[in-house]
């Protein structure tokens, strides 16, 4: 289990192009978040999906942010026609079902945008 | 709606010392979950500790302890013999029971001085 990877580390891309991250979560884990975190702030959810549903999107997924998990593996977070405001790190994390007692969610070390 | 808030930007600590770090959090809810999290530069976030709510235990992992007050919303986390690998961003986040979405305070920069 090499914990939750997510690629690319660093993507530097112009006002206007689109851009799109992977997440690749824990085997074994049905349930996959992103989040984003600006500097200075903490991590603020986007959306969340158990298996392939997206079950949320928060109200700071514009329609500009698109995100799938097809076959209930990996997922991809794409932005369309990037805006300087959307410079900042997308994370991804993976958990089971968080009903049970201990669960917790385990984090990507992340994918920073900045848009120039 | 929930809030977790972090009153401490940066707080430095003397290696072998113990720093204590503040976090208030706002709820309605009676079963919910608090935790901190580490997040060193340019690495994972990961798991410190954890506490549940109906659990007046105060949650214990090693070096790391947590005071948690209900009643007064109230959840710091206690590291004792600090060491050079504990400087990182530390996030304090809530998660009520059931739920998935967790929300997290604006996190504290901790240095340890050698």
């Amino acid at each position: 289990d090499t914990g939750v990877s997510q690629d690319p580390r660093h993507k530097i891309t112009k006002r206007g192009q689109n851009v799109t991250f992977r997440c690749d979560p824990i085997s074994e884990h049905n349930r996959l978040y992103w989040y984003r975190q600006t500097l200075g702030q903490g991590p603020e959810f986007l959306t969340y999906f158990q298996n392939e549903a997206q079950l949320e999107k928060s109200r700071l997924l514009s329609d500009r942010f698109s995100a799938e998990r097809p076959k209930g593996s990996f997922s991809t977070l794409e932005i369309q026609r990037t805006e300087q405001g959307d410079s900042a790190m997308y994370l991804c994390a993976s958990s089971l079902d968080p009903g049970y007692t201990g669960n917790t969610i385990y984090f990507g070390e992340g994918s920073w945008l900045t848009v120039v | 709606a929930q809030t977790v808030t972090q009153s401490q930007p940066e707080m430095s600590v003397q290696e072998a010392e113990t720093v204590t770090l503040s976090c208030t959090y706002d709820t309605s809810e009676s079963d919910y979950y608090l935790f901190w999290y580490k997040q060193p530069p340019s690495r994972q976030m990961i798991l410190v500790i954890r506490q549940e709510a109906y659990k007046q235990q105060n949650a214990t992992e090693n070096r790391f302890s947590v005071n948690f007050q209900k009643a007064a919303k109230s959840f710091s986390l206690k590291i004792s013999d600090s060491q050079l690998g504990d400087a990182a961003m530390y996030f304090c986040a809530y998660r009520r029971s059931g739920t998935y979405k967790y929300i997290f305070g604006t996190g504290t920069r901790l240095k340890v001085l050698a």
